[in-house]
């Protein structure tokens, strides 16, 4: 049972241009989180999905950023017209359900931005 | 809502020494509580958790943690630290009428000495 994927692991992109972070939850999960983890600080909460669904984005930036979790195919954190403050470590985390309250997390996507 | 304080960014112990790790946490509902470790460059792996069954709860590689209301705490303790466990720790709580989005602690690096 493969566990939480994402890719790329390492993403490098220059001021201005656009970062799309793929994350396939664990087989049988339909509850997505995304968190952001900024050099030397605790992982940050950004956005809660279920499948076609975001249920929570109260950690989301206004701007540049969203997420997506389609009913097929992995849950996308796409950021616009990257900033040199957006370079981080994004991880993504899966759930089976909200009465399982375990999360299992991917070795998440470390962005650098130039 | 929630947060959670980790008292200690660096803990250094010696090999064979108590590790003891400190977590204070903040929550208006009865709390999830959790203890990731990260590796360098890895995603978090999950140590134990606390779900409002016994309060001392056991995990991986002999950690163990208290869950102590009147404190509001959740210390995470080995009894012989040994040159694997350094890594970064993290506390987490959650609540199941929150989405379970978990709110970190700042984490604490652990190194051991020989």
């Amino acid at each position: 049972n493969a566990g939480v994927m994402q890719n790329p692991r390492h993403l490098v992109r220059r001021r201005g241009q656009e970062a799309r972070l793929r994350c396939s939850p664990m087989k049988g999960h339909s509850h997505v989180y995304w968190y952001r983890q900024l050099p030397e600080e605790g992982l940050k909460f950004m956005v809660y999905l279920q499948k076609e669904n975001i249920i929570d984005e109260s950690g989301m930036p206004k701007e540049r950023f969203s997420a997506e979790f389609p009913k097929e195919g992995p849950s996308i954190l796409r950021i616009q017209q990257v900033v040199r403050g957006d370079s981080a470590a994004y991880f993504c985390a899966s759930s089976p359900g909200v009465q399982n309250n375990e999360q299992f997390f991917g070795p998440g996507t470390r962005l650098t931005v130039l | 809502a929630q947060s959670v304080t980790q008292l200690g960014s660096h803990v250094s112990v010696s090999e064979g020494a108590l590790v003891l790790l400190r977590c204070n946490y903040s929550s208006s509902v009865p709390p999830y509580l959790f203890w990731y470790v990260q590796y360098p460059n890895q995603g978090l792996q999950l140590l134990l958790k606390y779900t409002s069954a016994a309060t001392l709860v056991k995990g991986i590689n002999g950690f163990e943690a208290e869950f102590k209301k009147s404190e509001t705490s959740f210390h995470l303790t080995k009894p012989s630290a040994h040159m694997s466990d350094a890594a970064e720790y993290f506390c987490a709580v959650s609540a199941i009428n929150a989405g379970n989005m978990l709110t970190f602690g700042g984490g604490t690096r652990l190194m051991v000495k020989p």
